[in-house]
């Protein structure tokens, strides 16, 4: 059974930074890209980038350029996502979500969200 | 990057009904490579076609994909009770990964 297991919600100060955690159990996990989806409250999804945890290599949407790191812990099965410089418009439900072995693929399983709070 | 719009905005039908879901991308989709996923309020998105007309595993056959290029639709045959969410289309095939804006189907 494929589960994504994410960290719990987060406040943060306008400037901060935040990482949120997603513990993958039931595949191999250098098997499949991840990525990383958010959704701003009452809003729609946005795609942030995806890592590929065999290796590490990434690709950010332009948007999140220079403020967003994603790193992998392969002995814990671990996917982060590192958001920097935070601005109130950072205050959504981040999700990560298991792809496939391939780039260009879609989301298969999806990770419960965590909140994340950007206030002063 | 590929913008996604998607319309109706809103679409109420009653329990029984027809849904047709319309997504038009701004430039063609690179190997038709559009999934469609559904989201209920708290919950994370749920992955119903992929590859235009793939249908996930798991997925009820009254859930259809088809489209090709720049416009692709996702019907859903006859709307069961938990079918009323919105509905996200995506398209994978050039990189940034955009969504849609939702068309949400509510009960009539």
């Amino acid at each position: 059974q494929v589960q994504l297991v994410q960290s719990g919600a987060e406040v943060k100060k306008p400037g901060a930074s935040v990482t949120v955690s997603c513990k993958a159990s039931g595949y191999t996990f250098t098997s499949f890209y991840i990525h990383w989806v958010r959704q701003a409250p009452g809003q729609g999804l946005e795609w942030m980038g995806i890592i590929n945890p065999n290796g590490g290599d990434t690709s950010y949407s332009q948007k999140f350029q220079g403020r967003l790191t994603m790193t992998t812990d392969t002995s814990t099965s671990t996917v982060y996502l590192e958001l920097s410089s935070l601005t109130y418009e950072d205050t959504a439900v981040y999700f990560c979500a298991r792809g496939s072995e391939y780039f260009y693929d879609s989301t298969y399983w999806w990770g419960q969200g965590t909140l994340v709070t950007v206030s002063s | 990057e590929i913008v996604l719009t998607q319309s109706p905005g809103t679409l109420s039908l009653s329990p029984g009904g027809r849904a047709t879901l319309f997504c038009r991308a701004s430039q063609s989709v690179t190997s038709d490579f559009l999934a469609w996923h559904q989201q209920k309020p708290g919950q994370p998105p749920r992955l119903l076609v992929y590859a235009a007309s793939g249908r996930a595993p798991g997925i009820p056959d009254r859930f259809s994909g088809s489209g090709s290029g720049t416009d692709f639709t996702l019907t859903i045959s006859s709307l069961e009770p938990e079918d009323f969410a919105v509905y996200y289309c995506q398209q994978y095939g050039s990189s940034p990964f955009t969504f849609g804006p939702g068309t949400k189907v509510d009960i009539k």
